[in-house]
């Protein structure tokens, strides 16, 4: 079975420095993608990266990295300079092959709290 | 454009209502989904359709009934509610099913109270 964990419950950051939010994840199968989500407390689940299991190169979306470990089946989120608006949930994500299609399998989640 | 429109955002409803709500993506995507999010926790799968077609219901009670009626469109109809089915309504949508189908975009959410 498919699993995706997150271990931090909370992370606590300044503004302007960096953090990483952890997540591994658990899979037999070869391909998958891994996804990372913002869920500010408006709601809307905001899709951040997207790292497939192929890809050789670390996903970076502006502020956005993905630090893709696959040996160790790691899928860290660095965001680089927080900002205040930054402050949300995170959910890692991943979808594979599996008896639910393409459905998305989510961690816990990470609540991030940027102060200035 | 990677909007996915939801409506309502916000909807009350007693329990011997009956109500829908409405999903929509122009991303000329072929799956979409529905998901059900408590608070604090992750969404959790409701149904899937792709193509049109539903091809996974995770088990959901039969007071929630999906229904897509083109490839832009999906409701879900609601019915005979009880005050645990309060929660956040999650749509959304990819190019289509299988792993390689990339980014899943979701819409705003529904926030669904049930008196």
């Amino acid at each position: 079975a498919q699993k995706i964990t997150q271990t931090q419950p909370g992370m606590f950051v300044q503004e302007k420095e960096a953090v990483t939010l952890d997540c591994t994840y658990d899979t037999s199968d070869q391909s998958y993608g891994l996804f990372w989500y913002k869920q500010p407390s408006s709601g809307e689940m905001i899709f951040l990266i997207y790292q497939g299991s192929y890809d050789e190169q670390n996903a970076t979306e502006g502020r956005y990295s993905l630090n893709f470990q696959k040996a160790r089946k790691s899928a860290n989120l660095v965001i680089s300079a927080s900002q205040l608006g930054d402050s949300a949930m995170y959910f890692c994500a991943m979808r594979g092959n599996n008896q639910a299609g393409t459905a998305l399998i989510f961690g816990k989640g990470t609540t991030l709290s940027v102060s200035s | 454009d990677t909007e996915v429109t939801q409506t309502p955002k916000h909807l009350v409803m007693g329990m011997t209502n009956k109500k829908s709500l409405k999903c929509e993506q122009h991303m000329g995507h072929r799956a979409m989904y529905w998901y059900k999010q408590k608070a604090k926790k992750p969404p959790e799968l409701m149904f899937v359709y792709s193509y049109e077609k539903l091809s996974i219901n995770e088990s959901v009670p039969s007071r929630f009934s999906p229904e897509c009626p083109n490839s832009s469109l999906l409701n879900l109809h609601l019915h005979a509610l009880q005050p645990e089915d309060s929660a956040l309504y999650l749509c959304a949508s990819s190019l289509n099913e299988g792993a390689g189908a990339g980014e899943q975009y979701f819409g705003p959410g529904t926030r669904l109270t049930v008196t």
